[in-house]
C-alpha cells in the first residue's frame, strides 16, 4: 500500500507563477522527503523535513508539514520551464521502518 | 563512483527469458533499495538491503523476483521467466545509512521491456 499520495496528479501553469503540490499520508512518520523526477528516470532529492519541523526552505522551494493532518505541501515560487517534472513525496511508516514509500507523484508542466 | 550506476540502461527481452539488472551504489553507502515504476505510476518498493542484515524482501511481487548484494556493494536483481507485466523501469537507490533522515541517491534506472 502507498503511504504517501500527492495531489493534484497533474498541474499546468505559466512561467513565473507559483506551483503548490500536496502530499497526504496515513501513518505517523519520522521524516518526509520530496523528490523530483525528469523524464521517468532517476529521482533527485529536493528537501527533507523532520516530523518535529513545520516549515523548511531551500532556494525557491518551501515545504510545510502538518503532522496533525498528516499532510505536507511543496511550494515552488516563480516557476521556470525547467521546473517541468514529476514531484514525489516519500515517507516512512514511523517506528523502525526505514523504507521510503513513494506516492504516484504530481506531474508539473510549466509553460514558457 | 560519483553516483549510483545501473546497467543496462535499456533491456528488451522475450517473454519467458531470465534477466539480470545490476546496481552499483555509491561507495560507503550501507543501504540499498530497489523499486520499479510502471508508466505514469509511482515507485513500487521491491527490496531493501541494510549492511549485513537480512534483506527486507516484502515488496517482491512473486518468487520469480530475487536480489542479492555481494560484499555489501553491488546488487543484482534477477527476474526469472519474465512476463509482459514485468515491463517497467527498475530503479536502484542507495543511502549512507538506512534511515529516512538521509537522502537516497537514485540511479537512472533500467527500462525493461518484455515482448
Amino acid at each position: 500500500s502507498q503511504q504517501g499520495e500527492e495531489d493534484p496528479q497533474a498541474l499546468s501553469i505559466q512561467e513565473g507563477e507559483n506551483a503548490t503540490m500536496n502530499c497526504s499520508y496515513k501513518t505517523s512518520i519520522n521524516n518526509l522527503q520530496w523528490y523530483r523526477q525528469n523524464s521517468g528516470r532517476g529521482l533527485v532529492h529536493l528537501i527533507l523535513i523532520r516530523s518535529n519541523e513545520r516549515e523548511k526552505h531551500s532556494g525557491r522551494l518551501r515545504v510545510t508539514l502538518d503532522t496533525s493532518k498528516k499532510s505536507s505541501s511543496l511550494l515552488i515560487t516563480a516557476s521556470r520551464a525547467a521546473d517541468t517534472a514529476s514531484y514525489f513525496c516519500a515517507t516512512d511508516e514511523g517506528g523502525g521502518s526505514y523504507i521510503p514509500t513513494f506516492g504516484r507523484g504530481t506531474s508539473l508542466i510549466v509553460h514558457p | 563512483g560519483a553516483g549510483v550506476s545501473q546497467s543496462p540502461s535499456n533491456k528488451v527481452t522475450e517473454k519467458g527469458k531470465d534477466v539480470e539488472l545490476r546496481c552499483d551504489p555509491i561507495s560507503g553507502h550501507t543501504a540499498l533499495y530497489w523499486y520499479r515504476q510502471s508508466l505514469g505510476q509511482g515507485l513500487e518498493f521491491l527490496i531493501y538491503f541494510q549492511g549485513n542484515s537480512a534483506p527486507d524482501k516484502s515488496g517482491l511481487p512473486s518468487d520469480r523476483f530475487s536480489a542479492e548484494r555481494t560484499g555489501g556493494s553491488v546488487s543484482t536483481l534477477t527476474i526469472q521467466r519474465t512476463q509482459q507485466e514485468d515491463s517497467a523501469v527498475y530503479l536502484c537507490a542507495s543511502s549512507l545509512i538506512g534511515q529516512l533522515n538521509t537522502e537516497a541517491f537514485f540511479g537512472q534506472g533500467t527500462r525493461l521491456t518484455v515482448v
